[in-house]
C-alpha cells in the first residue's frame, strides 16, 4: 500500500482481556518496528522485524507482549491479560532495510489502546 | 545508556516568528540523527536526517544543524505557520545497533495567530 496501515485505530478493552493490533507495512519494506507512546511521553521501542524474524525483542515490557510477522509483510502485536498501564498508542513503522545507513521510517497512524 | 534529551518540553510562538528546538544525545557510536514532526493523533513524519559529516540540512522552512563533537542538534523553524503546531521529535541511531533508534521526549510547539 501507499503507507503503513494500522488497525484498529481505537480499541477499548477491559482489564484482563487479550488484544491484537495489526500493522500492514509499505510493500517492499523488509524492516518493521513496533513502538509504544504513552500520553505525553516519548516513543518506547518494543520490537523490530527483519523479514519474518525478530532480532531484537528487548523492548517488550513483559511476557504478556508478543509479536509475529508472516510472509515478510503483516505483523500482529498481541497483548495478553491487558493491564491499565498498557493503555497507550501503539505505533508501527517500516523501512526499506536495516543497518546503520540513513533509512527513514514511515510510521502508521497508530492504534490507541484504552484498558478500563 | 543511550539517551536523547530535548528542550524545551513545550513552547508557544506567534505566527510568523522563528523558533529553535534543541536536542542533546549520548548515543554512541553515532550513526545518524533525525528530526520527526508528529501532528496530534498521527504517526511521526520525517523532516530531516543527518549523518556524522553533515552540519546543516534544510527542508523548506525547517533547518537542522548537527555538532557531532558536542553531540548537539537543533531544529530551526523559520516564519512559523499555524500548521507547524505539532510535536518535534529528535531520534538518534547508533551504529551496529540493528537500527534500534533512541527517541527524545519531543518538544510540543504551539503556533498562535
Amino acid at each position: 500500500g501507499a503507507g503503513v496501515s494500522q488497525s484498529p485505530s481505537n480499541k477499548v478493552t477491559e482489564k484482563g482481556k487479550d488484544v491484537e493490533l495489526r500493522c500492514d507495512p509499505i510493500s517492499g519494506h523488509t524492516a518493521l518496528y513496533w513502538y509504544r507512546q504513552s500520553l505525553g511521553q516519548g516513543l518506547e521501542f518494543l520490537i523490530y522485524f527483519q523479514g519474518n524474524s525478530a532480532p531484537d525483542k528487548s523492548g517488550l515490557p513483559s511476557d504478556r507482549f508478543s509479536a509475529e510477522r508472516t510472509g515478510g509483510s503483516v505483523s500482529t502485536l498481541t497483548i495478553q491479560r491487558t493491564q491499565q498501564e498498557d493503555s497507550a498508542v501503539y505505533l508501527c513503522a517500516s523501512s526499506r532495510s536495516t543497518g546503520s545507513g540513513a533509512n527513514v521510517l514511515t510510521f502508521g497512524a497508530g492504534s490507541r489502546l484504552t484498558v478500563l | 545508556k543511550n539517551q536523547v534529551e530535548q528542550s524545551p518540553q513545550s513552547l508557544i510562538i506567534l505566527e510568523g516568528k522563528n523558533c529553535t528546538l534543541q536536542c542533546n544525545y549520548t548515543v554512541s557510536p553515532f550513526s545518524n540523527l533525525r528530526w520527526y514532526k508528529q501532528d496530534t493523533g498521527r504517526g511521526p513524519v520525517s523532516l530531516t536526517i543527518m549523518t556524522f559529516s553533515e552540519n546543516t540540512k534544510s527542508n523548506g522552512r525547517y533547518t537542522a544543524t548537527l555538532d557531532a563533537d558536542t553531540k548537539q542538534s537543533s531544529l530551526h523553524i523559520t516564519a512559523s505557520q499555524l500548521s507547524d503546531s505539532a510535536s518535534y521529535i529528535c531520534v538518534v541511531s547508533a551504529q551496529a545497533a540493528g537500527n534500534k533508534l533512541t527517541f527524545g521526549g519531543g518538544t510540543r510547539v504551539l503556533v498562535k495567530p
